[in-house]
């Protein structure tokens, strides 16, 4: 059974920092790795997509890789803002029999921006 | 556009009354996938559906929960009767399916209290 963690469950860092979300997956059969944000009160809005057969995915200050093989994904987020204060979540979609619409979801890291 | 539009945002409701959740995903969709989020157990997939077709509902929790997908714009999660263990936020989401490339969109979520 796949299974998603994410370390550090939460996270506090001053405005302006470089930081590194961590994702690790059990099973490297997947489809693909998605990265999400998660404000208080509100749904997930997807940042990034990562293909089985892909590396990494930028958008702006956002940059995911993605190691199959080991299993583990991280999430790099450049000159951190306090606007960036959110839960990040990552999910993976395990390759298996009927297609790749399942998503498996870690409990996501908990980010604060202090400015 | 028009995003994924759940109701009611919050129910608070007494144990052993029906409770009826409704989404109406994104127009052109044709994917819609329940989920249900809480503290211990995170964000978990209930049920699925492609072209309105139920396709896997391994993680509805038992038999007290059903949902529906009448038609393309709309879906329905029902509990009944309704736990205090039921309490929980309850996503909606919707995605296009085409290859393991398009990301889920998701609502803002039900806030379920069962007194």
């Amino acid at each position: 059974k796949q299974e998603v963690t994410q370390i550090p469950a939460a996270l506090s860092v001053p405005e302006g920092e470089n930081l590194v979300l961590n994702c690790s997956f059990t099973d490297s059969a997947i489809y693909n790795l998605q990265w999400f944000r998660q404000d208080p009160g509100k749904g997930l809005t997807s940042l990034l997509l990562i293909q089985s057969s892909q590396r990494e995915q930028t958008s702006g200050r956002l940059n995911a890789s993605l190691d199959k093989s080991s299993g583990r994904s991280t999430l790099y987020i450049a000159a951190s803002q306090p606007g960036d204060s959110a839960t990040y979540l990552c999910a993976v979609s395990p390759r298996q029999e009927g297609g790749s619409e399942k998503l498996v979801f870690g409990k996501g890291t908990k980010l604060t921006v202090n400015p | 556009d028009a995003g994924v539009i759940q109701s009611p945002r919050h129910e608070v409701t007494e144990m052993g009354q029906e409770v009826t959740l409704r989404c109406k995903p994104i127009s052109g969709h044709n994917s819609l996938f329940w989920y249900r989020q809480t503290m211990m157990r995170g964000l978990e997939l209930l049920i699925y559906f492609n072209n309105n077709v139920p396709i896997d509902d391994s993680g509805m929790p038992e038999d007290r929960f059903s949902a529906k997908m009448p038609n393309a714009s709309f879906s329905t999660l029902k509990i009944q009767p309704s736990e205090p263990r039921d309490s929980a936020v309850y996503f909606c989401a919707s995605s296009f399916l085409r290859h393991s490339n398009q990301p889920q969109h998701f609502g803002d979520g039900t806030r379920l209290s069962i007194l």
